[in-house]
């Protein structure tokens, strides 16, 4: 059983459409991630979440939107697109406490063309 | 701001040799968690090994060690007896112990490791 998964794993769209990403995960984590690989591999946090607070990298544009639906979803919506926005977004969760490790879905590799 | 940096962009090392890798990191924090991870090609996210700061014994997990220098603010990854399984970019990691994770990881740039057969 896959941990955290997220849909779809390649995802080409045209600029200035709508798109998300989604996750899931079965882990009963009460903690959730957004991140961004840019193509230099960096890895920067976007977002992360839990049932009771959502706290947003400030360099995040305001067209990345995160939504969960409940505590084992987090999904990612961005509207708008841009070139810039070409990326791999990881999926990832965490039990806060306990060993801090984050367990990470495979990866959505976003190309806008 | 913690940050996080990996001075090597890019290691080689022979088949069944020993290979460092390095990881420096700056913190206001006295209580944290690193971490390395491993990417190979797949680009899944794969957990190596962790350490929690208020341990001094440093983390082992098979033929991956770390040597974790606290005073330095330092956490290197040692690899014994490399394989070819092991060539993947390798990034270290950093979280605050306090907040239970709000913050999330701050990554180092990572270092892409070449095992030569």
């Amino acid at each position: 059983d896959t941990a955290v998964s997220q849909t779809p794993k390649y995802l080409v769209t045209q600029m200035g459409n709508d798109k998300s990403i989604k996750c899931e995960q079965n882990l009963g984590h009460d903690t959730m991630y957004w991140y961004k690989q840019d193509s230099k591999k960096f890895l920067k946090i976007m977002f992360s979440y839990n049932n009771k607070e959502l706290i947003i990298n400030e360099t995040v544009p305001n067209r990345f939107s995160p939504k969960s639906p409940d505590k084992a979803h987090l999904n990612l919506h961005i509207n708008s697109l841009e070139l810039g926005d070409s990326a791999v977004y990881f999926c990832a969760s965490s039990q806060a406490g306990g060993h801090a490790e984050a367990f990470f879905g495979q990866g959505t590799r976003l190309t806008v063309v | 701001a913690q940050t996080v940096t990996q001075s090597q962009p890019e290691m080689s090392v022979q088949e069944a040799e020993t290979v460092t890798l390095s990881c420096t990191y700056d913190t206001s924090e006295s209580d944290y968690y690193l971490f390395w991870y491993k990417q190979p090609p797949s680009r899944q996210m794969i957990l190596v090994i962790r350490q929690e700061a208020y341990k001094q014994q440093n983390a082992t997990e098979n033929r991956f060690s770390v040597n974790f220098q606290k005073a330095a603010k330092s956490f290197s990854l040692k690899i014994s007896d490399s394989q070819l399984g092991d060539a993947a970019m390798y990034f270290c990691a950093y979280r605050r112990r306090s907040g239970g994770g709000a913050d999330g990881l701050t990554f180092g740039k990572g270092t892409h490791l070449i095992i030569q057969p």
